[in-house]
């Protein structure tokens, strides 16, 4: 079944130690976006990729990067984690960036840091 | 960015009770309005794409409507089963981004 991979599951960093979370799609969808949700929390867009084009979000730390190799990859990197970045990170997909368009989840990675 | 607010924040009921929970906005200026399930350990579902102020969507026992002259959505299940239970998010779709509200966790008991 074409899905939305997300790896690895559960992540633990150490604070300061660069990590990389892990997005892959078999829909062949334009878009891929990166949220962050912190516990009761509404998830948080990050940025998001349509096609090779990279949109950053006005409020998400310089911390976090983001890169897309290939339409199936995109990357999240988180430069020196805080202990304030242990979240959830959801990545998601879309066919088009238009209006009224689903998005499809990964089932998400949770990162510890210690 | 408007803060979109859902409520009550969890809740509990029995199997067989049907329930019923809010999404609200402030103002409506968004495209549609999505619903998504969101079970432990998987990923967020699409139930629901709404646009228009009075659409109701339906699936199976699960419905949905859409105000957005007073600024809310409702989320209605008729007869909750226990793999009801799940966090249920609505988001307001501006087309280049989506804003989830924070969920309402039910706990659908056996």
């Amino acid at each position: 079944d074409a899905m939305v991979i997300q790896n690895p599951r559960y992540q633990v960093t150490q604070f300061g130690k660069p990590v990389t979370l892990s997005c892959s799609q078999t829909l062949n969808h334009n878009v891929m976006y990166w949220y962050q949700q912190k516990s009761s929390q509404a998830p948080k867009l990050l940025f998001h990729y349509y096609d090779k084009d990279f949109n950053n979000e006005a409020d998400t730390p310089d911390n976090f990067q983001s890169r897309r190799p290939n339409t199936s990859f995109c990357f999240l990197d988180i430069r020196s984690p805080g202990l304030g970045d242990a979240a959830m990170y959801l990545c998601a997909t879309s066919l088009y960036r238009g209006v009224g368009q689903p998005q499809h989840f990964g089932d998400g990675t949770r990162l510890s840091i210690l | 960015i408007l803060n979109v607010e859902q409520s009550p924040q969890s809740l509990h009921v029995q199997e067989g009770d049907s329930t019923n929970f809010t999404c609200s906005f402030p103002s409506s200026n968004f495209y549609a309005l999505h619903w998504y399930r969101w079970e432990t350990a998987k990923s967020p579902e699409a139930l629901f794409v709404m646009t228009l102020n009075g659409d109701e969507k339906k699936k199976g026992r699960i419905s949905a409507t859409l105000n957005t002259k007073e600024g809310y959505s409702y989320l209605y299940i008729k007869g909750s089963q226990p793999e009801d239970s799940a966090t249920y998010l609505c988001a307001l779709d501006y087309g280049q981004n989506f804003v989830f509200g924070p969920g309402t966790r039910l706990s659908v008991l056996p």
